[in-house]
């Protein structure tokens, strides 16, 4: 099964843009992943799928602020014009056969 | 508008059971498969369970195989966790979300009830 690996901290300023990474483990660098963002206190929310070749489909209602790109065996989530709102865990998950797989998720703090 | 709201959650002791629900509204249930995912105090996310948009397939997390039981009655709307044998690492948040059987993508979670299990 797959594994994904996430930095557990990112930290960016207020209106600029930060780059999360989700790494796939040896031999699974062509599998899709799902970003996910939990604000504090609150359920998770789906952002976006992030195919092998780079493309993304996001959720219904998530800002262009939001985008999903792709290299060998990572997989990104890119935020730009950072937002205090922003502030939240990051987690990547992937599929298995018959489950689901989440990283450990990245704590992102707005500075 | 689109709702998943989890109920069920309390406090168990060691060894006993509980049964989560998940009502669904604002969307057509019985087309989507359904997740439980839990979240322990301070951790990330844990997957637990899946099942098809008819109930014919599941799958479970090793940690729970064997002791929990996923179902769904869609024409109540609504899915099920039944809990049992509960263990001191089963204290969690517990979310139920649904997932698109065209991408398979999870795509709406709810807000999540609370198991805690003491001893």
């Amino acid at each position: 099964q797959p594994v994904v690996t996430q930095p557990p901290s990112a930290s960016a300023s207020l209106g600029a843009s930060v780059k999360v990474t989700c790494t796939l483990s040896s031999g699974y660098s062509s599998y899709a992943i799902a970003w996910h963002q939990q604000q504090p206190d609150k359920g998770p929310r789906f952002l976006m799928r992030v195919n092998g070749d780079g493309s993304h489909k996001k959720g219904d209602g998530i800002p262009d602020r939001f985008s999903g790109s792709s290299f060998g065996a990572e997989r990104y989530l890119t935020i730009s014009s950072l937002q205090a709102e922003d502030e939240a865990d990051y987690y990547c998950q992937t599929w298995g056969t018959g489950i689901r797989i989440f990283g450990g998720g990245t704590r992102l703090t707005v500075l | 508008q689109v709702q998943l709201v989890e109920s069920g959650g309390g406090v168990a002791q060691t060894g006993r059971s509980l049964r989560l629900s998940c009502e669904a509204s604002g969307f057509t249930f019985s087309n989507y498969g359904m997740h439980w995912v839990r979240q322990a105090p301070g951790k990330g996310l844990e997957w637990v369970s899946f099942i098809w948009y008819d109930g014919s397939f599941d799958y479970y997390a090793d940690s729970v195989k064997g002791r929990f039981t996923i179902s769904r009655d869609n024409s109540k709307r609504t899915l099920y966790l039944q809990m049992n044998t509960l263990r001191a690492d089963d204290t969690a948040l517990y979310y139920c979300a649904r997932e698109t059987v065209d991408t398979y993508d999870i795509d709406f979670w709810g807000q999540g009830t609370l198991v805690t299990v003491s001893s």
